[in-house]
């Protein structure tokens, strides 16, 4: 099993629609959490930690759930502009390495 | 302030030969990586660096690769007899400092990486 798995998608959505990914993660000692957004051909930007309480920025809300290893992403009436690729970040303490995912390709149709 | 800066943008050589690839970190970023992504795969970590302390070499996936830091400033990694499967964007990445924190989160957090914009490496 992978440390971090996302469904890579394309995930082909209209304008204004709400849109959901999953992020599974194998390590139960994780203890940092991100969302990652890049651009084709771009480095990869953050976008948001995800806090245990969950945490909201605008249009996009970050969940936890630690029961079941995963977190998740939830963006509110998408633009065009989202279309990127949202990429997974797990950390855990103790350790400085970061386990990305693969990423999950988001399109937004017009 | 000034980002991740990465130097050159785009590298072409010829199998054989050696590059070396630079990274400046925004200033006072204690932890560096270096990450590789080959062509529609997601991130593979390299090597890190943090402070003062040995880094990292754990990822580098082979003796032909190896790379410096000084102090807490520029890095530069360098791969030597380069081969075609080496042809990869590298993304080099600083941070306050390399440890998770836990969930305190937030832009700007401790353990927030920042990206550069990456060396794309084409060997032929």
């Amino acid at each position: 099993r992978k440390e971090v798995e996302q469904d890579p998608g394309p995930f082909n959505v209209p304008e204004g629609a709400t849109v959901a990914f999953n992020c599974t993660y194998s390590n139960s000692a994780s203890q940092s959490f991100f969302w990652y957004r890049q651009d084709c051909r771009k480095e990869p930007k953050l976008l948001m930690s995800v806090y245990s309480s969950g945490n909201e920025d605008g249009r996009f809300t970050a969940q936890l759930n630690r029961a079941s290893q995963y977190i998740s992403l939830l963006i509110r009436d998408s633009k065009l502009s989202d279309s990127a690729t949202y990429l997974c970040v797990v950390g855990t303490s103790g350790t400085y390495k970061y386990i990305f995912g693969t990423g999950t390709r988001l399109k937004v149709l017009a | 302030g000034a980002g991740v800066s990465q130097s050159p943008s785009n590298k072409v050589t010829e199998k054989g030969k050696d590059v070396e690839l630079r990274c400046d970190p925004i200033s006072g970023h204690t932890a560096l990586y270096w990450y590789r992504q080959r062509l529609g795969q997601g991130l593979e970590f390299l090597i890190y660096f943090q402070g003062n302390s040995a880094p990292d070499k754990s990822g580098l996936p082979s003796d032909r690769f190896s790379a410096e830091r000084t102090g807490e400033s520029v890095s530069t990694l360098t791969i030597q007899r380069t081969q075609q499967e080496d042809s990869a964007v590298y993304l080099c990445a600083s941070s306050p400092s390399g440890s998770p924190r836990g969930l305190a989160g937030g832009r700007g957090a401790q353990d927030t990486q920042y990206f550069g914009p990456g060396t794309r490496l084409t060997v032929l």
